[in-house]
């Protein structure tokens, strides 16, 4: 099993609707995580953080369920540019929690 | 403000010739990290420096690779000699002290091509 894992997609949406994304993880000791984003040959920027109460930014929702060993990222009212893809990231434990477990990302397309 | 400057952009070679890859972290960040993507296995880390010293070097895939940070505002990745399979996209990525663990500063990239 691999330790981030996520849906690679794509997820085709018309502009206005609302999609969300998962992501699991296997190491239960894993301490923090993060959604970036990543346009088309561009680098990965950082979108959010994931806190365990859940965060909010804008039409972005974050949320972590530790329990089942996932987080997700809804995205609402989606505009065309959001087309990218979602890298979900996880700390390592808390002797190494610099180093970071990248899923390999969903993409995204939201359509006019 | 200037974020993280890599260079070359693109770089096409070919193998046994040696690379090397050049890194401009945001100033007064005191990590620095090396990261290759590839389709197949995504971000993969190769190194990281913290304070100029490295940290963790596990995922450096084999002694052609070595990377060098002389001071806090430079590091170098070099491969010698190149093999096609090292074709990807390397990243450099810096972090502020105190910093998230996960906020991190990408470069724009380094796109590798080895013949």
């Amino acid at each position: 099993r691999k330790e981030v894992e996520q849906d690679p997609g794509p997820f085709n949406v018309p502009e206005g609707a609302t999609v969300a994304f998962n992501c699991t993880y296997s190491n239960s000791a894993s301490q923090s995580f993060f959604w970036y984003r990543q346009d088309c040959r561009k680098e990965p920027k950082l979108l959010m953080s994931v806190y365990s109460s859940g965060n909010e930014d804008g039409r972005f929702t974050a949320q972590l369920n530790r329990a089942s060993q996932y987080i997700s990222l809804l995205i609402r009212d989606s505009k065309l540019s959001d087309s990218a893809t979602y890298l979900c990231v996880v700390s390592g434990n808390a002797g190494n929690n610099r180093k970071l477990i990248w899923g390999l990302g969903t993409s995204l397309a939201v359509n006019p | 403000d200037a974020g993280v400057i890599q260079s070359p952009r693109h770089e096409v070679t070919e193998m046994g010739q040696e690379v090397t890859l050049r890194c401009k972290p945001i100033s007064g960040h005191n990590s620095l990290f090396w990261y290759r993507q590839t389709m197949m296995r995504g971000l993969e880390l190769l190194i990281y420096f913290n304070n100029n010293v490295p940290i963790d070097d596990s995922g450096m895939p084999e002694d052609r690779f070595s990377a060098k940070m002389p001071n806090a505002s430079f590091s170098t990745l070099k491969i010698q000699p190149s093999e096609p399979r090292d074709s990807a996209v390397y990243f450099c990525a810096s972090s502020p002290r105190g910093g998230q663990p996960g906020e991190l500063f990408f470069g724009e990239g380094s796109r590798l091509t080895v013949l």
